[in-house]
């Protein structure tokens, strides 16, 4: 009964570096997301997908890229990583109109 | 304006009190709405859907307003175990959940 699964739960970044955050839902969930939280502050969508092989952008989309090859997985991207991307990241998935399944986080920090 | 706006608190209240939290939207067309709970470093969890008409479900409340554009929670009788951040959740009409920041809430003994 797997839900949402994120990897890798932390990871430290250096300046520039590029990493891929995996996400991957086993409900068959159409909808996907990826927000980042800061501390303090609500969760920012930065990419959602309404379904395999259509994804569009959020509320803070620069820095980052999407996939959605599949129903299943959800992969985001950060090809030059800078401080300002230091954050926990969540994915998330729900039918249309439905509850959010989200992941534990990804806490990624950018040094 | 913020398409979801909260406001973040804290709100401290000893326990045994009634508190209540709005929450604002900006598109008149958001479909969906939803209070999720928030522990501290941990992911958002379902509270409760918000119905037209209205929902509770135990010391928990929740209500929209949508002339006015804002979704409410109210919790009676506060237990410790309530204290976490309570983030408002819309769905606009392209199907995107927005958050908003949260309002945090610590019951006090």
């Amino acid at each position: 009964n797997a839900g949402v699964t994120q990897t890798p739960k932390f990871r430290i970044l250096k300046i520039g570096q590029s990493m891929t955050l995996q996400c991957t839902q086993d409900m068959n969930h159409n909808y996907m997301y990826w927000y980042r939280q800061d501390p303090g502050m609500g969760l920012k969508l930065i990419y959602y997908s309404v379904g395999a092989g259509i994804t569009d952008k959020g509320e803070v989309p620069n820095g980052y890229n999407v996939s959605r090859s599949t129903t299943e997985d959800f992969p985001l991207r950060l090809e030059l990583a800078a401080p300002s991307q230091t954050s926990v990241y969540f994915c998330a998935s729900s039918p249309p109109g439905g509850e959010l399944f989200f992941g534990e986080g990804s806490r990624l920090t950018v040094l | 304006r913020k398409e979801v706006e909260q406001d973040p608190g804290p709100f401290n209240v000893p326990e045994g009190a009634t508190v209540a939290f709005n929450c604002t939207y900006s598109n008149s067309a958001s479909q969906s709405f939803f209070w999720y709970r928030q522990d501290c470093r941990k992911e958002p969890k379902l509270l409760m859907s918000v119905y037209s008409s209205g929902n509770e479900d135990g010391r928990f409340t929740a209500q929209l307003n949508r002339a006015s554009q804002y979704i409410s929670l109210l919790i009676r009788d506060s237990k410790l175990s309530d204290s976490a951040t309570y983030l408002c959740v819309v769905e606009s009409n392209t199907g995107k959940l927005i958050f908003g920041q949260g309002t945090t809430l610590q019951v006090k003994p």
